[in-house]
């Protein structure tokens, strides 16, 4: 079947835009994921999510990251007022009911100009 | 202190020849351990997970030390396609993975 999908691949917003990044997860799959991976570096844990439940948002670096799954599914990323350091790629990954490996996404590269 | 630390490498080896790199992860509680694998602009993908006895998937041998808290993994005669960037991973709890920065290796004709 499918993977999990993410959309846009590639965004450039200019300093100060909002953005929002689709995730659409494996079908069947209750837990999502969103890392953040700057250049060079590992992914960088964001939040969880457990059906619509965010039951951790640890990760986000700033109250200008807001993560949703309104209904188990398909998961929106927010970014408002997108700063410089923001730039980097989102990924996100889906894992079904009582396994731990994670599948990812193939990201969205964002670059903030 | 970065909770799982590799050595970013690169490894620059020939075809057919053994490369090994390890990992070393901060929290004595973490429950499981992962190798991904990452290509140039593309996804993380799992390559294999990591038990306490050793364990091996075809040319791949990956093995832990928890009383040294350290990871390790082994790639037996190269081939070009093992050109990536290897992910040390740990899973502290119930879901959150916790990754390195990864080791780059690259095998050469």
């Amino acid at each position: 079947g499918a993977g999990v999908s993410q959309s846009p691949r590639y965004k450039v917003a200019k300093r100060g835009q909002d953005v929002a990044l689709r995730c659409d997860p494996i079908s069947g799959h209750v837990s999502l994921f969103w890392y953040q991976q700057a250049l060079g570096q590992g992914p960088e844990f964001l939040t969880y999510f457990q059906n619509e439940a965010q039951l951790d948002k640890s990760g986000l670096p700033s109250d200008r990251f807001f993560a949703e799954r309104p209904e188990g599914s398909v998961s929106t990323l927010k970014i408002q007022r997108t700063q410089q350091e923001d730039s980097a790629v989102y990924l996100c990954a889906s894992s079904p009911q009582g396994r731990t490996e994670a599948f990812f996404g193939q990201g969205t590269r964002l670059t903030v100009v | 202190r970065k909770e799982v630390e590799q050595d970013p490498g690169p490894f620059n080896v020939p075809e057919g020849a053994t490369v090994a790199f390890n990992c070393t992860y901060s929290n004595s509680a973490s429950q499981s351990f992962f190798w991904y694998r990452q290509d140039c602009r593309k996804e993380p993908k799992l390559l294999m997970s990591v038990y306490s006895s050793g364990n091996e998937d075809g040319r791949f041998t990956a093995q832990l030390n928890r009383a040294s808290q350290y990871i390790s993994l082994l790639i037996r005669d190269s081939k070009l396609s093992d050109s990536a960037t290897y992910l040390c991973v740990v899973r502290a709890n119930d879901y959150k993975l916790s990754f390195g920065a990864g080791t780059t290796v690259t095998v050469r004709a």
